[in-house]
């Protein structure tokens, strides 16, 4: 158990919909990062917060938006969604310290 | 734009032999590595890292060799165990950064045969 959480592990949903996916770090982490892994991709980075700040954007859609709140848990908004964007979307924290990064089980976005 | 690749998508090893698995990367400003291993239906986990400093790591039955010169880090199981098979996942980052972004390559799958 790596101590990252996220929320739902599972999501079936339509083209053009929005949903929201929820990542609470390692207790103690302030770093927050989103990973996003396709079929035949490794993880592709996508956002990165810092104690409720956006520290580095990676290839993040413009229809894709995060955001840290003060608890430090994060939100991943994914909008019009399309078939493309079925994915793993893995979460990950860090305490600052030579790079480790602890990955939460990731939630499977199944676009249909 | 790939700065880290992992040109294998997959090795096979018989149990008991050593398993090595390649990285290769494009960024000079990389100083930090790591990999990670991943189950099905689980997050990647760490395994071990290697900083720019050394060019090698031990941690068990697990070896990291760097080849600055190369850009060329290399991943030894030895022996290689049935609970092994896993996909592995080669990373790397600008540790002088202002923030600890890993780098991926798109991953070894790993399978061991009893």
């Amino acid at each position: 158990d790596s101590g990252v959480t996220q929320t739902p592990k599972h999501l079936i949903t339509a083209t053009g919909q929005r949903v929201t996916l929820r990542c609470s770090p390692r207790s103690g982490d302030l770093s927050v990062y989103w990973y996003q892994q396709s079929l035949d991709q490794g993880l592709q980075f996508l956002i990165q917060y810092y104690n409720g700040e956006e520290r580095a954007k990676g290839n993040i859609l413009e229809r894709f938006s995060a955001q840290q709140f003060p608890d430090l848990h994060s939100e991943l908004n994914l909008s019009s969604l399309e078939l493309g964007d079925s994915a793993l979307y893995f979460c990950a924290s860090s305490s600052r310290t030579a790079g480790e990064l602890f990955f939460g089980e990731g939630s499977r976005l199944t676009v249909l | 734009d790939q700065q880290v690749k992992q040109n294998s998508p997959s090795l096979s090893v018989q149990e008991g032999r050593i398993s090595i698995l390649n990285c290769d990367y494009t960024n000079s400003m990389f100083d930090y590595f790591l990999w990670y291993k991943k189950y099905p239906a689980e997050g990647p986990t760490f395994l071990i890292s290697i900083s720019s400093i050394k060019d090698k790591n031990e941690d068990g039955r697990f070896t990291v060799f760097l080849n600055k010169s190369a850009k060329h880090l290399s991943l030894h199981i030895v022996p290689s165990q049935p609970g092994d098979s896993a996909v592995y996942f080669c990373a790397a980052e600008n540790s002088g950064g202002s923030n600890y972004k890993l780098t991926f390559g798109k991953g070894t799958l790993l399978t061991v045969n009893p």
